[in-house]
């Protein structure tokens, strides 16, 4: 079954950029089938989606982080990526990738990956 | 912006119904699912479309959405089912989550 797996760095230091890799086992990215998501959230908080990017490479942003995000995809390693700029304390977060299913579940994150948790901190 | 009205807690004698809203504009024109997240794990999907279960999810879990209101229904709750709820819609383009539900299962 598709599995998918964060990885990068624990720790960033503020006005630094955050980048973030998630690995998509099990299927291929470039299927079509599906959009492939990134969605953080804070310690104690609720879910903020931050963007999702297609295999061909068109991307959407949550507005509200829109001037800081870059999300791109890698379809030779099966791997999609987030790069958040300009990184302040208010960025700690646990930072999920997601798959989102556009056709038969409208848009449900139907699988997640485990979560990395990613500090902003000197 | 569109927004996701959650109450903050819900409890729930063992065994009994337990109802969670998702209130928002006219929800019931959108498309609203609903995630399970336990402590320390990654949400899982468990009504999409209103009121449909992925594969793996107990009947138990049910869904509906008209007006201004979605409601996730969980009977016969168990003590597994205790976890934060949340409820996601698209708008624009955009994902929208609601704040979260904590149901608790006394």
């Amino acid at each position: 079954q598709v599995q998918l797996q964060e990885s990068g760095p624990g720790l960033v230091k503020p006005s630094q950029t955050l980048s973030l890799t998630c690995t998509v086992s099990g299927g291929s990215i470039s299927s079509g089938d599906y959009y492939w998501s990134w969605i953080r959230q804070p310690p104690g908080k609720g879910l903020e989606w931050i963007g999702y990017i297609y295999y061909s490479g068109s991307t959407y942003y949550n507005p509200s982080l829109k001037s800081r995000v870059t999300i791109s995809v890698d379809t030779s390693k099966n791997q999609f990526s987030l790069k958040l700029s300009s990184v302040t304390a208010a960025d700690t977060a646990v930072y999920y990738c997601a798959r989102v299913v556009p056709a038969a579940m409208v848009g449900a994150f139907d699988i997640w990956g485990q979560g990395t948790m990613v500090t902003v901190s000197s | 912006s569109y927004e996701l009205t959650q109450p903050l807690s819900v409890s729930v004698a063992l065994g009994q119904t337990a109802r969670i809203t998702c209130g928002g504009n006219n929800i019931g024109s959108k498309n609203v699912h609903w995630y399970q997240q336990k402590p320390g794990q990654a949400p899982v999907l468990v009504i999409y479309r209103d009121s449909n279960r992925p594969s793996g999810i107990p009947e138990r879990f049910s869904g509906s959405n008209s007006g201004n209101t979605a409601t996730l229904t969980i009977s016969r709750a168990q003590a597994g089912d205790e976890a934060d709820y949340y409820c996601q819609v698209w708008d624009s383009s955009t994902a929208v989550f609601g704040g979260g539900t904590k149901l608790t299962v006394l």
